[in-house]
């Protein structure tokens, strides 16, 4: 069964740094581009970034470019995103995904950035 | 970048109804959309991919249509599980990805 796990999430005050990862099982990672995608309070859902298999290339939303970095450990099977220069709208449920033809979400972590 | 433009907002259905959610985008992304069903405290759950493609273990009475820039979702016979909120989301390409604003089903 293909499945995501998200962690790392938690508080973080403005102008801070945060990291949260995810453990991605049931399938070939290094076979896929995965992303990360973000849904905050009452919103809909935004992608946030891709990355490609072998970690390569990596895009970013125009909201986070130069602020996050997205990055991929294929031995470990895991995908991270880091988080610089917080601001009170990156608060939001991040959710990681193995993408494609098809995309398989996980269940997110909660980021709260707020003094 | 690529604008989806999703309508209704707001619709407003009783069981049994077949209703259809559209989805436009603002440039040709052949068939490379996905529909996602969500209820509250929930992550989004994939519909259909590829416009027309039905995700396993979804119900059969979900479909979608479409390509280029038009595309729908149609649920034929609504049951009291399908009261949620819909989106739509292009995946034309790995350098940008975006949803539509959400179509909220509720019970008339």
């Amino acid at each position: 069964e293909v499945q995501m796990v998200e962690s790392g999430g938690g508080l973080a005050q403005p102008g801070g740094s945060l990291k949260v990862s995810c453990a991605a099982s049931g399938f070939t990672f290094d076979k896929y581009w995965m992303s990360w995608f973000r849904q905050a309070p009452g919103k809909g859902p935004e992608w946030v970034a891709n990355i490609k298999e072998d970690g390569s290339q990596q895009y970013y939303a125009d909201s986070v470019r130069g602020r996050f970095t997205i990055s991929r450990d294929n031995a470990k099977n895991s995908l991270s995103l880091q988080m610089n220069s917080l601001r009170g709208d990156d608060t939001a449920v991040y959710y990681c995904a193995r993408t494609g033809t098809t995309h398989h979400w996980g269940q997110g972590t909660l980021v709260t950035v707020s003094s | 970048d690529i604008q989806m433009t999703q309508s209704p907002s707001t619709l407003s259905a009783s069981v049994g109804d077949r209703v259809t959610i559209t989805c436009r985008a603002s440039q040709t992304i052949n068939s490379w959309l996905a529909w996602y069903q969500q209820t509250p405290g929930e992550a989004p759950k994939v519909l259909i991919y590829k416009a027309s493609t039905l995700e396993s273990g979804v119900p059969s009475r979900f479909s979608g249509s479409g390509s280029g820039t038009e595309f729908t979702l149609t649920i034929s016979c609504l049951q009291p599980e399908d009261f949620a909120t819909y989106y739509c989301q292009q995946y034309n390409s790995y350098s940008m990805y975006s949803f539509g604003q959400g179509t909220r089903v509720e019970i008339k």
